[in-house]
């Protein structure tokens, strides 16, 4: 079955760069049509879509926040990495990575992963 | 970016009740690409409805999706204890983006 695990560091200061990591198992990332994205939602409010990696390593990010974005895929390993910089105290929310299938909603998602910012 | 925005942000509602929620988008919606999924405290979202009213695997018939365009419906006919959580669209045919949300609570 689809499960993906989100993991990285809980608190993280201001200025700094956040490195997660989406583990999952079920499906390949080099299958034709298969996507991963990052979602976020900061607590209390509602969900944001981040960016996204596709099977053929087609990269998409959020207008608002692609110059912090980097999204990468390491095949072998089924894993998907998010990196963001410059880490500010609104970034924080609980970060989640979910599956999709070209063209299609979010099938399945992690349990997320909670960033705290602070110093 | 397309705009979605749903509405009521709070319904009460009664174990049995019919909910009825709404989620309105700033332009047409490609391919009745509008999806609703559910949250339960402390949980992810849970994809219910995609295509804006195929169900996806698993998700009881009570639960139906409607729309086209600009305006689309999530409806649950009878409400179980289970169900009273927030409530998401999301469109996939221009990027990607979600609405604000709807809590369904128990009156």
């Amino acid at each position: 079955q689809v499960t993906l695990r989100e993991s990285g560091p809980a608190l993280v200061k201001p200025t700094q760069t956040l490195t997660l990591t989406c583990s999952f198992s079920g499906f390949s990332l080099s299958t034709n049509g298969m996507c991963v994205s990052w979602i976020r939602q900061p607590p209390g409010t509602a969900l944001e879509w981040l960016a996204r990696v596709n099977w053929d390593d087609h990269k998409y990010y959020s207008t608002s926040l692609k110059t912090r974005l980097t999204i990468s895929k390491d095949t072998s390993k089924n894993q998907v990495i998010l990196t963001m910089t410059d880490m500010d105290p609104v970034d924080t929310a609980t970060y989640y990575c979910a599956r999709m299938i070209y063209g299609g909603p979010f099938d399945y998602w992690g349990p997320g992963t909670l960033v705290t910012v602070s110093s | 970016d397309i705009v979605l925005t749903q509405s009521p942000g709070t319904l009460s509602l009664s174990p049995g009740e019919r909910a009825t929620l709404s989620c309105r988008a700033s332009q047409s919606v490609t391919n009745r690409y509008l999806a609703w999924y559910q949250q339960r405290p402390g949980q992810a979202p849970r994809l219910l409805i995609y295509g804006a009213s195929s169900r996806a695997p698993g998700i009881p018939d009570r639960f139906s999706g409607s729309g086209s365009g600009t305006d689309f419906t999530l409806t649950i006919s009878r409400l179980e204890p289970e169900d009273f959580a927030v409530y998401y669209c999301q469109q996939y045919g221009s990027s990607r983006t979600f609405g604000e949300g709807t809590k369904v609570e128990i009156k």
